[in-house]
């Protein structure tokens, strides 16, 4: 079936600290994945992608994994601020343009 | 110039009144979305188009009537608003390669 899910709906870390927000895919045909930031009052913003034809994925302080022999992605997230307080969504795009996304995780930033 | 513009950015409306949410985008993109966000912050795809032709419909009430002029617009329509429909919804858009949804600043709609 088609989902995408979190395991942690909430995840507090210490300001300076690594973050690591996991997700779980169900689709293996899935060949496109995206993780997106949604600040309070804001549309979804885009952070980093990644094709299936990868395993890792790095930008600007932030990395995707991927493991498609588990069907598992996960979003680091290197010395974390204040401004990454937000909502994490994996999403997965599948045929026809869909994307469909999971539940989220609310990043709390402890000072 | 912002991206994906959707208007209004708040609405607030009776139960049983129709009501319409614009959305364009200036990205030169061929798809466009539309999403509900519930309270919960669940994302809930609604409808896709592309090249103004409808491509995905999620099981959405009759209620809801999405319409896309070209393809750089799609607007919803709603009519007969129900408490239920009470959420913020998004609007997207996406070039048809593997890339990422551009999303609007979203669209709180409250039904009292």
């Amino acid at each position: 079936g088609e989902s995408v899910g979190l395991h942690l709906p909430t995840l507090s870390v210490q300001e300076g600290d690594n973050s690591i927000i996991n997700c779980a895919y169900s689709n293996s045909a899935s060949d496109y994945f995206i993780w997106y930031k949604q600040e309070s009052g804001k549309g979804p913003q885009f952070i980093i992608d990644i094709r299936s034809n990868m395993d890792k994925r790095q930008g600007q302080r932030v990395t995707v994994l991927l493991n498609k022999t588990v069907k598992h992605l996960s979003l680091q997230i290197a010395a974390t601020q204040p401004g990454d307080s937000a909502v994490y969504f994996c999403a997965e795009k599948l045929w026809q343009d869909k994307i469909i996304f999971g539940k989220g995780t609310r990043l709390h930033i402890l000072p | 110039d912002t991206a994906v513009s959707q208007t209004p950015k708040y609405l607030v409306t009776q139960m049983g009144n129709d009501k319409s949410i614009k959305c364009e985008q200036n990205l030169g993109h061929d798809t466009m979305y539309w999403y509900k966000q519930d309270s919960k912050k669940f994302l809930k795809i609604m409808f896709s188009y592309n090249n103004k032709e409808l491509i995905i419909n999620e099981t959405v009430p009759n209620r809801f009537s999405p319409k896309s002029p070209d393809k750089a617009h799609l607007n919803l329509h709603i009519n007969s608003l129900e408490l239920g429909d009470s959420a913020v919804y998004f609007c997207a858009s996406s070039s048809t390669v593997n890339t990422e949804a551009f999303f609007g600043q979203g669209t709180r709609l409250t039904v009292v």
